[in-house]
């Protein structure tokens, strides 16, 4: 089935490492994405991977994926409070459509 | 500015009443979509369309009709509006399917 799993919520400080993970069940998915929704406001597309990569890597961006676990995670180094929002991931199983993960809300405390 | 926009930003109004919302992508992108949030955040996709033709309709009550004049517009109506309906609408628009841009979003607050 189409389920897209992650935490609630994360709390870090200021200058520290977030960690956001996901864990999704269509392992036909051809790419994965991370979308950041700031409050009232629609959703950025930050990064996406292809499923036969494991690592890909933006500036303060990591993204990490275990295709035997189906597992991605979003790594943001350095975290600043302009990046508390609600972070999405989702997969893409083969179709145009994007299947969104429940998003995990940031909150990054000085 | 090159982006997705839509219109209105904000739609109230009453059970039983019929209202449109209108998206256009200056992207020169080939697919258009409609997302809907609820108060959870749950994002779902409701619709989607290649150059003016439905793709994907996700099982969505008829009373919401897509309406794509051009490739540049994807417009939703939504006919007898309930309480349930109550909920963000966002269009997106994709040039090959792969990468998607979201517009900021209709929030529809049915009273």
């Amino acid at each position: 089935g189409e389920d897209v799993e992650q935490s609630l919520f994360l709390s870090v400080r200021e200058g520290d490492s977030s960690v956001i993970n996901c864990t999704y069940t269509d392992s036909s998915s051809t790419y994965l994405y991370w979308y950041k929704q700031e409050p009232g406001a629609g959703l950025q597309l930050l990064t996406y991977i292809f499923s036969n990569m494991d690592m890909k890597q933006d500036q303060r961006l990591t993204v990490l994926l275990n295709k035997k676990d189906k597992h991605l995670s979003l790594r943001i180094a350095d975290t600043q409070t302009g990046d508390s929002a609600i972070y999405f991931c989702a997969e893409a199983p083969g179709t145009d459509k994007l299947i969104f993960g429940t998003g995990t809300r940031l909150q990054v405390f000085p | 500015d090159t982006a997705v926009s839509q219109t209105p930003k904000y739609l109230v109004t009453q059970m039983g009443n019929d209202k449109s919302i209108k998206c256009e992508q200056n992207l020169g992108h080939d697919t258009m979509y409609w997302y809907k949030q609820d108060s959870k955040k749950f994002l779902k996709i409701m619709f989607s369309y290649n150059n003016k033709e439905l793709i994907i309709n996700e099982t969505v009550p008829n009373r919401f009709s897509p309406k794509s004049p051009d490739k540049a517009h994807l417009n939703l109506h939504i006919n007898s509006l309930e309480l349930g309906d109550s909920a963000v609408y966002f269009c997106a628009s994709s040039p090959q399917g792969v990468e998607q841009y979201f517009g900021p979003g209709t929030r529809l607050t049915v009273t």
